[in-house]
């Protein structure tokens, strides 16, 4: 079974400056897309950003771009300029590639606190 | 641009009780999913559907049930209601016959915030 983990339970960043947050994954599959998701106050789940597994160039997304390493199974998410509406629980997800109706796999997440 | 819709947006049930949870995906997205989101915690997968057929099981527990209609909206129905299922319950929705990247985004309704007392 796959599993992801963020080990950042929190984290803060000043406004204006740039934060990382780490996601590593455990899976056999060679086949599999990436992704992650902000999950502000209001609870409302928003896809943030995703990479497919066979592409080396990472991910961006204006502000917003990911570190992909597939050897090291890890897939981090940088945040430039940090602004006061980033402020939200961050959630790592996997995905096999398969038929397609396969469900995500989530980190704990973690939580950013932007500062002004 | 059209989302996933969800209603109701908030209940309220007390324990032993049933309640129906609605999911309407995004127009042309042929799979549903439903996800549990208990306080400070991450989603779980319950289940989903394709095509008005469920194509994968997760955590859901047996008093719960789900379907897809032909107009593929899912709705979730769940009986003897325990205080532990108070939680977020989401739906996703993906479009599968889109091929490439597309058929594994998944995009999430607001959710339904269920509290049982």
């Amino acid at each position: 079974a796959q599993t992801v983990t963020q080990s950042q339970p929190e984290m803060s960043v000043q406004e204006a400056e740039t934060v990382t947050l780490s996601c590593t994954y455990d899976t056999s599959e060679n086949n599999y897309y990436l992704f992650w998701y902000k999950q502000p106050p209001s609870r409302q789940m928003i896809l943030v950003i995703r990479q497919e597994a066979y592409k080396q160039q990472n991910a961006t997304e204006n502000r917003f771009s990911v570190n992909f390493q597939k050897a090291a199974k890890s897939f981090s998410l940088k945040i430039s300029d940090s602004q006061l509406g980033d402020t939200a629980m961050y959630f790592c997800a996997f995905i096999q590639e398969n038929s397609g109706n396969t469900p995500l796999v989530f980190g704990k997440g973690t939580r950013l606190s932007v500062i002004a | 641009a059209a989302g996933v819709i969800q209603s109701p947006r908030h209940l309220i049930k007390e324990k032993r009780e049933t309640a129906t949870l609605k999911c309407y995906p995004i127009p042309r997205h042929d799979t549903v999913y439903w996800y549990q989101q208990g306080p400070g915690q991450d989603p779980q997968f319950l289940i989903s559907f394709y095509e008005k057929m469920q194509s994968d099981k997760g955590s859901i527990p047996d008093r719960f049930s789900a379907q897809q209609f032909s107009d593929y909206h899912s709705e979730l129905n769940m009986s003897s209601l325990e205080l532990g299922d108070s939680a977020l319950y989401f739906c996703a929705s993906s479009q599968r016959l889109a091929g490439g990247l597309t058929l594994y985004e998944q995009y999430f309704g607001p959710g339904t915030r269920l509290t049982v007392t």
